[in-house]
């Protein structure tokens, strides 16, 4: 299956700051999806962005499929931003495939 | 989020007993999945189907068996619950080029 790497596994914010989390993967690709997985252990759908450049209020995501990577930007962090943010992504086989993700810590 | 529903959502069992999961979705998405997480793993494929009675292993399929009969229930089986498969477990659908929606996860501990 296709190989995901997300960087960096941790990522310690003061509450307003930016930041950049980056995924990787090995292959040509279908589908790509990030999620955030809140404290209470659920996933929630961020963007669907097989390509291209997608916004939603405070976060928005780039992917470059031509280059197989894919970034999501966190701007003006909040506490309620941490948490899990995995990126997952479909190849040819219809399998879904989730790098290990990155652990977001937003510190008032 | 979308229609998928997962039972039971807890539940304890010994070892050596079957166990089955349900999930099932009201979307008519093509394709199911069945997750496990474990804290230092992330996200594991165990099996997924791509259409009634069409499946197929990811890659922690040992120890489970999958059935889906039709469209909308997709069922994972521990044929005989292992402590090791203490986990949760996550059924997720989407269809042909859509985003994949997760359901809220069992959680299963096997004493």
């Amino acid at each position: 299956g296709i190989q995901v790497e997300q960087s960096p596994p941790d990522l310690i914010l003061q509450e307003g700051a930016n930041s950049t989390l980056r995924c990787n993967f090995s292959d040509s690709v279908n589908n790509l999806q990030w999620f955030h997985q809140n404290p209470w252990g659920q996933l929630i759908n961020l963007f669907y962005i097989p390509s291209g450049t997608k916004q939603n209020g405070r976060l928005s995501a780039t992917t470059v499929a031509t280059e197989r990577y894919s970034l999501l930007y966190i701007s003006s962090s909040q506490t309620t931003d941490s948490g899990v943010y995995f990126c997952a992504v479909v190849g040819n086989d219809y399998k879904l495939s989730f790098g290990a993700g990155t652990t977001v810590t937003v510190r008032a | 989020d979308a229609g998928i529903t997962q039972s039971p959502r807890h539940k304890v069992t010994e070892t050596g007993t079957p166990v089955t999961l349900r999930c099932h979705q009201t979307e008519n998405h093509r394709y199911m999945y069945w997750y496990r997480q474990d804290p230092g793993h992330g996200l594991r494929l165990i099996h997924y189907s791509y259409g009634v009675k069409d499946t197929d292993k990811g890659e922690v399929s040992d120890g489970y068996s999958v059935s889906r009969s039709k469209t909308e229930d997709f069922l994972l089986t521990l044929e005989s619950a292992t402590s090791s498969q203490t986990s949760v477990y996550f059924c997720a659908t989407r269809d042909y080029n859509s985003p994949l929606h997760f359901g809220n996860g069992t959680r299963l501990t096997v004493t």
